[in-house]
């Protein structure tokens, strides 16, 4: 069976101070990988997609980015946070057009 | 672009009745998909119920059923005998069927159920 993992769950960070999140799917290959953020009031917003390796599509134009460097591994980075980027971070997957998108457990980023 | 538009930011229901969340979204494309996700306090999105637009039949699965409006452009859920287990975020999803795999998200209902 097919399982996605994303990591660390919870993170404190100051502004200024580099940013990594890592997920991995098992189970599968060669899926499409998202990075949402969830914050209060803004439902879901994406943020990077992936259709393949070293393919990453950015949706909103800040300091993050996204690399995908293995087949089922993407890792949303930043070089410098800001207060803005606190949120809830969500990793997820899903195979084709109109497939179930499957989510991670989430990273709550707090920067201060 | 296509956009998803949740316009009740929080209902309430009575434990055992029926609750409507609505949804409309915008696009020019003729096929795609939408979908209905649940968050519970856990924060652990799961999938409610999905459409394919080309289907004319609306989609159900036990207690939770859409009335999908193709020429409106609506996609609400109905949730049918309201369990304590039902409060939770609502989010409806769109998903284009050609082009791009990007999934677009509404804002979300928080839904309430009172004992």
């Amino acid at each position: 069976s097919q399982t996605i993992h994303q990591w660390p769950a919870t993170l404190v960070q100051p502004v200024g101070s580099p940013l990594s999140l890592e997920c991995t799917v098992e189970g599968t290959s060669n899926p499409n990988l998202y990075w949402y953020r969830q914050a209060a009031g803004r439902g879901l917003q994406l943020l990077f997609y992936s259709v393949g390796i070293g393919q990453i599509s950015s949706e909103v134009p800040q300091n993050l980015s996204a690399s995908r460097p293995q087949d089922r591994q993407f890792i949303l980075s930043s070089k410098k946070l800001l207060l803005s980027d606190s949120g809830f971070y969500l990793c997820a997957w899903s195979k084709g057009h109109g497939g179930e998108l499957f989510f991670g457990e989430g990273s709550r980023l707090t920067v201060l | 672009a296509q956009t998803v538009t949740q316009s009740q930011p929080e209902m309430s229901v009575q434990e055992a009745e029926t609750v409507t969340l609505s949804c409309t979204y915008d696009t020019s494309e003729s096929d795609y998909y939408l979908f209905w996700y649940k968050q519970p306090p856990s924060r652990q999105m799961i999938l409610v119920i999905r459409q394919e637009a080309y289907k004319q039949q609306n989609a159900t699965e036990n207690r939770f059923s859409v009335n999908f409006q193709k020429a409106a452009k609506s996609f609400s859920l109905k949730i049918s005998d309201s369990q304590l287990g039902d409060a939770a975020m609502y989010f409806c999803a769109y998903e284009g069927a050609s082009g791009t795999y990007k999934y677009i998200f509404g804002t979300g209902t928080r839904l309430k159920v009172l004992a």
